[in-house]
């Protein structure tokens, strides 16, 4: 079965830095992209951030570009996004996502992690 | 940059078709996909490359896409069915997701 489980959200103040991760098995995590996907409370869906199956190549929103770094382990199957600077507005629950294929959307998602950017 | 539109709210009888539109430039030229999301639940991939079905998904749900907009039907919508959909889509390399419309059945 496959799963996707994050961790590693929280409150954290403005300016200040968290990193998630997102555990995956149940399928071959080195041969898919893979990507971040964020939630506003309340609001809909946003995409963040992806990387492909070896890592080489990463893309990001415009919105988290220079904050945030995504990245992956494919030996320990993880999943990681390093935010860093955060914003009041980048307070969302985050998913981490499986690329199906290049355009044939996201197949599997975590479970969500809340992140939330306070004083 | 690109945006995908939707209507905020749509409301279908129980048993009737509801139809969601997803509106963007050139739309039909780009593959586009379908989530379902209930209440304090992850997305669900409906549909992707317009009109596939993942498996696991019911037949009720359909896709298309063409000029300037991407329909999601629903056929014999059911109560289960309640819920945010939301069309996605890829801007080159960027994906792009629309504002979302909650599906109302009454």
């Amino acid at each position: 079965e496959v799963q996707l489980v994050e961790s590693g959200g929280g409150l954290v103040q403005p300016g200040g830095s968290l990193r998630l991760s997102c555990a995956a098995s149940g399928f071959t995590f080195s041969n898919y992209w893979m990507h971040w996907v964020r939630q506003a409370p309340g609001k809909g869906l946003v995409w963040v951030s992806r990387i492909n199956s070896d890592g080489s190549v990463t893309t990001y929103a415009d919105s988290v570009k220079g904050r945030f770094t995504i990245s992956r382990d494919n030996a320990k199957n993880t999943l990681y996004l390093q935010m860093n600077s955060l914003r009041a507005e980048d307070t969302a629950v985050y998913y981490c996502a499986r690329a199906r294929d290049v355009y044939s959307g996201f197949d599997y998602w975590g479970q969500g992690n809340l992140v939330t950017v306070s004083s | 940059s690109y945006e995908l539109t939707q209507p905020p709210s749509v409301s279908v009888s129980p048993g009737q078709t509801a139809s969601i539109t997803c509106s963007g430039d050139k739309l039909g030229d780009k593959y586009a996909c379908w989530y379902q999301q209930k209440p304090g639940q992850s997305p669900v991939l409906i549909i992707y490359q317009d009109t596939k079905r993942p498996s696991g998904i019911p037949e009720r749900f359909s896709g298309s896409n063409s000029g300037n907009t991407a329909t999601l039907t629903i056929s014999g919508t059911q109560a289960m069915d309640e819920a945010d959909y939301y069309c996605q889509a890829w801007d080159g390399i960027i994906v792009v997701f629309g504002g979302g419309t909650k599906l109302t059945v009454l």
